[in-house]
């Protein structure tokens, strides 16, 4: 299985929004609704954001939104705070108990 | 609160085996609701899902990696294991293990929502 394809950086200004797409094919998130975005800082874990396409765990700000069409989900992030850089990856069920994440796309604040 | 904390070699040759074990405090690994996983990521790369084992002691595998990666759970002692054979230098990577409240079967997959701290292995030649 190939790795879902995003972009590698997108940026915005404090209070602007950026959206981060992740797109792959019919095996996988054209065809499950299991679509989940994840937040990484520097040398820390992932923090997962969205499950589901569009569900945001408790204690995840609602500036943060999932969305999905055919192949391609989307992450965005709206009102962008300094504290919103990091890197972002998507992650799609695959099918037969397999998952896939996406390449990862760096968000900068400018 | 239910933690997870990785243990293993930071360092394993080329050709050899790479083991690590998750324990798990704070709860049970024996949950019926969860699978156990294993997620790395290469320095300066992105993340790459390993596999699971769930409380039956199921196991799933990444097909790319399927042949040299073993995941297995001990229920007696709430951790988990990672064995991958056979590595080279493309193994390197942070390895971390990884909740995931996922049962796609029963219709509901909510990611891998706690994370071990993660620890580095370097594979040398």
């Amino acid at each position: 299985q190939s790795a879902l394809t995003q972009p590698p950086s997108a940026s915005g200004s404090p209070g602007q929004s950026v959206t981060i797409s992740c797109t792959g094919t019919g095996n996988d998130i054209g065809t499950y609704k299991w679509v989940s975005w994840y937040q990484q800082r520097p040398g820390k874990a992932p923090k997962v954001l969205i499950y589901e396409v569009s569900e945001r765990p408790s204690g995840v700000p609602d500036r943060f939104s999932g969305s999905k069409s055919g192949n391609t989900a989307s992450l965005t992030v709206s009102g962008l705070q300094d504290e919103d850089e990091a890197d972002y990856y998507c992650c799609s069920y695959a099918g037969s108990n397999n998952w896939v994440f996406g390449t990862g796309t760096k968000v900068t604040v400018l | 609160q239910l933690q997870l904390q990785e243990s293993g070699p930071g360092l394993v040759k080329a050709s050899e085996t790479l083991s690590l074990i998750c324990s798990v405090s704070g709860g049970s690994i024996s949950s019926s609701s969860y699978y156990w996983d294993w997620i790395r990521q290469p320095p300066g790369k992105g993340l790459e899902w390993i596999g699971g084992v769930d409380y039956t002691e199921r196991t799933h595998y990444n097909p790319s990696l399927k042949g040299r990666v073993t995941i297995s759970g001990d229920l007696s002692k709430n951790q988990f294991s990672l064995t991958l054979t056979s590595v080279t230098a493309a193994d390197t990577a942070v390895y971390w293990c990884a909740r995931h409240r996922s049962r796609p079967y029963s219709g509901y997959d909510l990611g891998f929502d706690l994370w071990g701290p993660g620890t580095l292995v370097s594979v040398s030649s």
